[in-house]
């Protein structure tokens, strides 16, 4: 089992849908999770970060922790195209990241 | 405030050549770490540093592969000799005092390395 997983898409919702992003992770002492969007041949640019159970909105993102599960998500309110990229979910202070999930917003 | 530089951008050499990668970190960042990219395994922590002593190792493919901090503005990853399946994008990132805080890793724009 990889330490970090998520479903490598791709995911396509249409313009102005809410895009929702998944992750499980296997460590159960994980204290941070962090979301990284990367746009194709760029770097990963942090989005969110959590640590606490709940949910976490910072504009149109609400990362949501369910340390009981393992599980942690990211929801996208009124996806625009500029959101298509790959969405890495990474976990722990050093970051063991998942393999990422490519989305694609369609006007 | 300048962010993590590295270089060279692109590299391209030849099988059984040594390739050194190398990295800026943003001043006054105690962390540094550095990843490999591929489409087959993601992005994967090769090794990080705090205070310029490496910590963590584990994730070095083989002894072909070797890093340094020699100071806290500069790091070097080399590969000797080099292997067509090391082609990859070779990321380094820096963070300030703790690995928890709230403002975490800061990436460069990366290496792409080709190995013919």
């Amino acid at each position: 089992q990889k330490e970090v997983e998520q479903n490598s898409g791709p995911l396509s919702v249409p313009e102005g849908a809410i895009a929702s992003l998944n992750c499980t992770y296997s460590d159960r002492g994980s204290q941070s999770f962090f979301w990284y969007r990367q746009y194709s041949g760029k770097s990963p640019e942090l989005i969110m970060f959590i640590y606490s159970n709940g949910d976490k909105e910072d504009g149109r993102f609400t990362a949501q922790l369910n340390k009981a599960s393992q599980y942690v998500s990211l929801l996208i309110r009124d996806s625009q195209p500029s959101d298509s990229a790959t969405y890495l979910c990474a976990v722990g202070g050093k970051l063991i990241f998942g393999q990422g999930t490519e989305l694609s917003v369609k006007p | 405030d300048a962010g993590v530089i590295q270089s060279p951008r692109h590299e391209v050499t030849e099988m059984g050549q040594e390739v050194t990668l190398r990295c800026k970190p943003i001043s006054g960042h105690d962390y540094l770490f550095w990843y490999r990219q591929t489409m087959m395994r993601g992005l994967e922590l090769l090794i990080y540093f705090n205070n310029n002593v490496p910590i963590d190792d584990s994730g070095m493919p083989e002894d072909r592969f070797s890093a340094k901090m020699p100071n806290a503005s500069f790091s070097t990853l080399k590969i000797q000799p080099s292997e067509p399946r090391d082609s990859a994008v070779y990321f380094c990132a820096s963070s300030p005092h703790s690995l928890y805080s709230n403002q975490p890793q800061h990436f460069g724009d990366g290496t792409r390395l080709s190995i013919l």
